[in-house]
């Protein structure tokens, strides 16, 4: 079955970086995963697809401060130099045969 | 610019129809797919269902299959999503967003539209 496994919280001082993690199910570990950024009372924005080499391609816009990477089966987004408007929700998505999509749980990440 | 905007926030009863709209703009309507978000209060996102407006090829998540119906209007560059009869346990947050392939993710997200159902 094919699940995303994110934690439910992180923190980071403002002007850090900070890696963010997002697991694929047993079996998964080859698949592609999208991150996206929802920051609070807004609508999600699209920040990268993650490929399972760590090779990324950004959505327009987002600053280089994102990055991407991958290791075996997790995927990991890391933002540099934190802001206070980075404090947001973050998903990743990933999908199988173009209609099985599924979200992972998000992560809350507060910048202190 | 590429927008994708929603429409406005609704207020319900139990049992009564609802149809949302998501246009689109900046770009080729009816070359890439739209895809619709479930959002409930306090919680993650959820994959609904998409559609091709070139073509009106439609797919749904089994969670949500007969329980919405999907479709678009390509001469005004529209998405919709309806309900035929609305629950309590509809009320939640609902974005649609554009993606080039089923293969893809959505690279550019609606402002959501707030469906709030209650007696």
């Amino acid at each position: 079955q094919l699940v995303l496994t994110q934690s439910p919280s992180a923190s980071a001082s403002l002007g850090a970086s900070v890696k963010l993690t997002c697991t694929l199910s047993s079996g998964h570990s080859n698949y592609a995963i999208a991150w996206h950024q929802q920051q609070p009372e807004k609508g999600p924005r699209y920040l990268m697809k993650l490929n399972s080499d760590g090779s990324h391609s950004k959505g327009d816009g987002i600053p280089d401060r994102f990055s991407g990477s991958s290791s075996g089966a997790e995927r990991y987004l890391t933002i540099s130099s934190l802001q206070s408007e980075d404090e947001a929700d973050y998903y990743c998505q990933t999908w199988d045969t173009g209609i099985h999509v599924v979200f992972g749980g998000g992560t809350k990440l507060t910048v202190l | 610019e590429v927008q994708l905007v929603q429409s406005g926030a609704e207020v319900k009863k139990p049992g009564e129809s609802l149809k949302i709209s998501c246009k689109g703009s900046g770009y080729s309507f009816t070359n890439y797919w739209i895809v619709w978000v479930r959002q409930m209060p306090g919680k993650g996102l959820e994959w609904m269902g998409i559609i091709y407006p070139g073509d009106s090829d439609i797919r749904y998540s089994p969670s949500f299959q007969g329980q919405v119906t999907i479709s678009a209007d390509k001469s005004i560059s529209t998405a919709y999503l309806q309900w035929s009869s609305l629950k309590a346990s509809d009320t939640a947050r609902f974005y649609c967003a554009r993606q080039d392939s089923l293969n893809t993710p959505p690279d550019y997200w609606g402002q959501g539209t707030l469906v709030t159902v209650s007696s």
